[in-house]
């Protein structure tokens, strides 16, 4: 089975530029998350997706920060303009009900932007 | 509102030492708790995971307890190796108000371990 895809790995960017990351969930993964992970911190949530409607976007900052998903699959999360502390590792992750009730999720290997 | 504490690192053994990273968590409900470990430029990896109260989770000489009356989930290893220096991230998954499921990370704590 193949895992979380995202592009690219790493991105450098000047402050005010806009970028954008991309992510593949795992097929038939109905959840997929956004994770901003600053060095030194845990994953901090920023949207959460179930199919192709938001269900938590409480932590996006919505005046720079913006994402969808299209038809329930892909996810693209854009920054516009960025700025220095938008420097992190964006983490995208999907997650599928278990048999046991709980949800697990499965991660890509990230995206890390640097805004100079 | 859910959270995740741990304990702050770095935690540095030498090869074979004896590991625990302690992980405390409060919740409204009656959550999921998982282990992630996340190597240098990778994303994060499920190491183990507990879902109701007494289960013990195991991964790789990895364990943990799910432990209500102390809301603990330590990670332990009796035997560590140069291999097991990563990050690791206490978490737990929780029904929220809203009906959909909410997963929240502790810290992380960095584990190194010496030849």
């Amino acid at each position: 089975e193949a895992g979380v895809a995202q592009s690219p790995r790493y991105k450098i960017i000047e402050k005010r530029q806009s970028v954008a990351f991309w992510c593949n969930p795992i097929s038939g993964h109905a959840t997929l998350y956004w994770y901003q992970q600053i060095l030194g911190q845990g994953p901090k949530l920023l949207i959460q997706f179930q199919n192709n409607g938001v269900v938590d976007d409480s932590q996006l900052p919505k005046d720079r920060f913006s994402a969808e998903r299209l038809k329930g699959v892909d996810s693209t999360l854009k920054i516009q303009p960025a700025k220095l502390e938008d420097s992190a590792v964006y983490l995208c992750a999907s997650s599928l009900r278990t048999g046991q009730g709980y949800y697990e999720q499965y991660f890509g290997p990230g995206t890390r932007l640097t805004v100079t | 509102g859910d959270s995740v504490t741990q304990m702050e690192g770095p935690v540095t053994l030498s090869e074979e030492a004896f590991l625990t990273i302690n992980c405390t968590y409060t919740a409204t409900g009656y959550p999921s708790l998982f282990w992630y470990v996340q190597y240098p430029g990778e994303g994060l990896q499920l190491l183990l995971k507990a879902t109701k109260a007494d289960d013990k989770g195991s991964n790789k000489g990895f364990e943990a307890t799910y432990r209500k009356e102390t809301t603990s989930f330590h990670l332990e290893k009796g035997s560590v190796q140069v291999s097991d220096s990563a990050v690791y991230f206490c978490a737990l998954s929780d029904l929220s108000s809203g009906g959909y499921q909410k997963v929240t990370f502790g810290t992380g704590t960095k584990l190194q371990v010496i030849p």
